[in-house]
């Protein structure tokens, strides 16, 4: 069964602490994975797409990696600003279309 | 430009009633997706439309619910004789094409069901 599994559920960073989100998943074929940052009250903002073993993206503060079997997310030097749920979801072939799979997100708090 | 709209934002209804949930979504986007987020939990996976055709209808929860798509633009779910359990934060998305693209979100409708 297809299946993404996202660790930790929480973290709680100091300002300028930087660390990594885990994404792992478990699919028969993967078609993209994506990152995702939802805000409070808000629907989830896209970030982020990879579609290979090795891809690289970076934006301000933030770079996704993904291996054959995981994706990381890399907050570097986070600002308070960064807190948020990030998700991460795979998109994998399903009876001639795609179905997107979401985990449930890890939550970051950021503090001053 | 225009990012996905939803309407109404909130919605308060009793437990019995129908309730009808808009989707408008970014222009020239051919796939359209309905998501249930309850609190503090990941997106459930509704239903997906194609152009106006549901190709997987797989996550809708009962028949109790439906949805539209007409003009490959605007959606409707409908959830007939709401109960509590339906209380969340429904949301939709809408991508370019489907295969690799990215969802783009909007903002979601608040359901609660007294």
């Amino acid at each position: 069964e297809d299946q993404v599994t996202q660790s930790p559920e929480a973290l709680r960073l100091q300002e300028g602490e930087s660390s990594s989100l885990n994404c792992s998943y478990t699919v028969s074929g993967l078609r993209g994975l994506f990152w995702y940052r939802q805000d409070p009250g808000k629907g989830p903002e896209f970030l982020f797409t990879l579609y290979s073993a090795g891809e690289e993206k970076e934006k301000e503060r933030l770079k996704a990696t993904l291996t054959k079997k995981e994706s990381f997310l890399h907050i570097t030097a986070p600002k308070p600003e960064d807190s948020a749920t990030y998700l991460c979801a795979v998109q994998v072939p399903t009876s001639g279309t795609y179905k997107y799979i979401f985990g449930t997100g890890t939550r970051l708090k950021v503090l001053a | 430009g225009a990012g996905v709209s939803q309407s109404p934002s909130n919605k308060v209804t009793e437990k019995g009633k129908d309730v009808e949930l808009r989707c408008d979504p970014i222009s020239g986007h051919t796939a359209l997706y309905w998501y249930r987020q309850s609190l503090g939990q990941g997106l459930e996976f509704l239903i997906y439309f194609q152009g106006n055709s549901a190709p997987d209808k797989s996550g809708l929860p009962s028949d109790r619910f439906s949805a539209e798509r007409t003009g490959g633009s605007v959606s409707t779910l409908t959830i007939q004789r709401t109960q509590q359990e339906d209380s969340a934060v429904y949301l939709c998305a809408s991508s370019l094409m489907t295969g690799g693209y990215e969802q783009y979100f909007g903002p979601g409708t608040r359901l609660t069901v007294t």
